[in-house]
């Protein structure tokens, strides 16, 4: 059974479109995040939730919009896509916030902007 | 600069080799280091979560250690094998939550 699934896998678009990736997790945990890992394989956190509320924003574009409908996902929606979002983001979730919570990665989802 | 500085950022060893991977940081407050293993293609793994009184935490293969005097961390591998090539990051967490992430370091055993 998959632990953290992101859809799709793989996402091809044009500039200027908008897109969602989705998250879901089975392991019953509290807390959600997406992560941007770019061409130089650099992971930098976007958001994080904890019971469907936003904890972390990280300095994003506000063009990103995360949503969780409830604590099993956490999809992110990307308005007006730009070339330099090219990259592979990352859904992750965790038990709870503190800090020796375990994170668990989904597979990746390798978004190409043209 | 970033908060999380990993070296090398690369290195190649024959199997059956020991490496060992080194993390600088200054993140302050500190609540925890995490070492994470990241195949290609694949999300991060955590490999070991280390608080600020631990020195030393081992799995299997790997073991990490952490100075927070120095603000130094290692992670070394022991005996490697084929499987262990993959990108190894240290991540640091601060007590509001904040996640600092080092670049890597890519491991190629080659056979």
């Amino acid at each position: 059974d998959t632990a953290v699934s992101q859809t799709p896998k793989y996402l091809v678009t044009q500039m200027g479109n908008d897109k969602s990736i989705k998250c879901e997790q089975n392991l019953g945990h509290d807390t959600m995040y997406w992560y941007k890992q770019d061409s130089k394989k650099f992971l930098k956190i976007m958001f994080s939730y904890n019971n469907k509320e936003l904890i972390i924003n990280e300095t994003v574009p506000n063009r990103f919009s995360p949503k969780s409908p409830d604590k099993a996902h956490l999809n992110l929606h990307i308005n007006s896509l730009e070339l330099g979002d090219s990259a592979v983001y990352f859904c992750a979730s965790s038990q709870g916030l503190a800090g020796t919570y375990e994170q668990y990665f989904g597979p990746g989802t390798r978004l190409t902007v043209t | 600069k970033n908060q999380v500085e990993q070296s090398p950022q690369s290195l190649i060893i024959l199997e059956g080799k020991n490496c060992t991977l080194q993390c600088n940081y200054t993140v302050s407050p500190f609540s925890n280091l995490r070492w994470y293993k990241q195949d290609t293609g694949r999300g991060p793994v955590s490999l070991t979560i280390m608080t600020f009184s631990e020195n030393t935490k081992s799995n299997g293969r790997y073991t990490a250690t952490l100075d927070a005097d120095t603000k130094q961390s290692s992670l070394h591998i022991t005996a490697s094998q084929l499987s262990d090539s993959a990108s190894y990051i240290c991540v640091v967490r601060r007590n509001d939550y904040k996640l600092s992430f080092g670049a890597g370091t890519t491991v190629t055993v080659r056979a």
